[in-house]
């Protein structure tokens, strides 16, 4: 079946360091991968996403981008703020009709 | 505007006690589910409906019924709370008709906790 392996957290930063949470992916043929991000006592958002192979997303200062090569989707951003601390969730789905299936998030703590 | 709100945020409750939860979206979506968060932060879905027909449904116990009585509305009743069942729950909703495998759009979530 489909699965999402994240690194596990917590990460912590302090401010303006650079920030990369591993993405992996099982799936067979060409799922759409996700980006979400919920912060402390919120739902998730769509942080960022990609369709197809060397796709990449990108919104807020993080960027990931789609390798087919090594399954993977790694989230990135160069200067992390306080703002930024959050449980990120990497998620795959296959097609419409599809479900999202999600990684087991990272949480992340960016230190003033 | 809310676009997928759930209600209510939080809710305590004893063991046994039978509750719901309820979940509308008024972003015109065709789809809409409910998805389980555990105290780790792991995300699992439980159920998905299409044009109010169930099209996904987890390994979830029976206890569990959702409900959709028009496409702009998930509710999820629960029987017979067990302490287990304490999580956030959420609600999500996308539009599947499109075919471009767009992500969803969640609620904030009902933290319910049983005692």
């Amino acid at each position: 079946g489909n699965s999402v392996t994240q690194m596990e957290g917590p990460v912590t930063l302090s401010e303006e360091a650079f920030l990369t949470i591993n993405c992996t992916y099982t799936a067979t043929g060409y799922p759409s991968l996700f980006w979400y991000v919920q912060y402390p006592g919120e739902g998730l958002q769509l942080l960022l996403k990609a369709t197809k192979a060397d796709d990449k997303g990108s919104n807020k200062g993080f960027e990931a981008t789609y390798r087919k090569e090594t399954t993977s989707f790694h989230l990135e951003k160069g200067s992390v703020q306080v703002s930024d601390s959050a449980v990120y969730f990497c998620a795959l789905r296959k097609a419409a009709g599809n479900k999202l299936t999600f990684g087991g998030g990272t949480r992340v703590l960016v230190k003033p | 505007d809310t676009a997928v709100s759930q209600t209510p945020k939080y809710l305590v409750t004893q063991m046994g006690n039978d509750k719901s939860i309820k979940c509308e979206q008024n972003l015109g979506h065709d789809t809409m589910y409910w998805y389980k968060q555990d105290s780790k932060k792991f995300l699992k879905i439980m159920f998905s409906y299409n044009n109010k027909e169930l099209i996904i449904n987890e390994t979830v116990p029976n206890r569990f019924s959702p409900k959709s009585p028009d496409k702009a509305h998930l509710n999820l009743h629960i029987n017979s709370l067990e302490l287990g069942d304490s999580a956030v729950y959420f609600c999500a909703s996308s539009q599947e008709a499109l075919r471009d495998r767009a992500g969803y759009t969640f609620g904030s979530g009902t933290r319910l906790t049983v005692v």
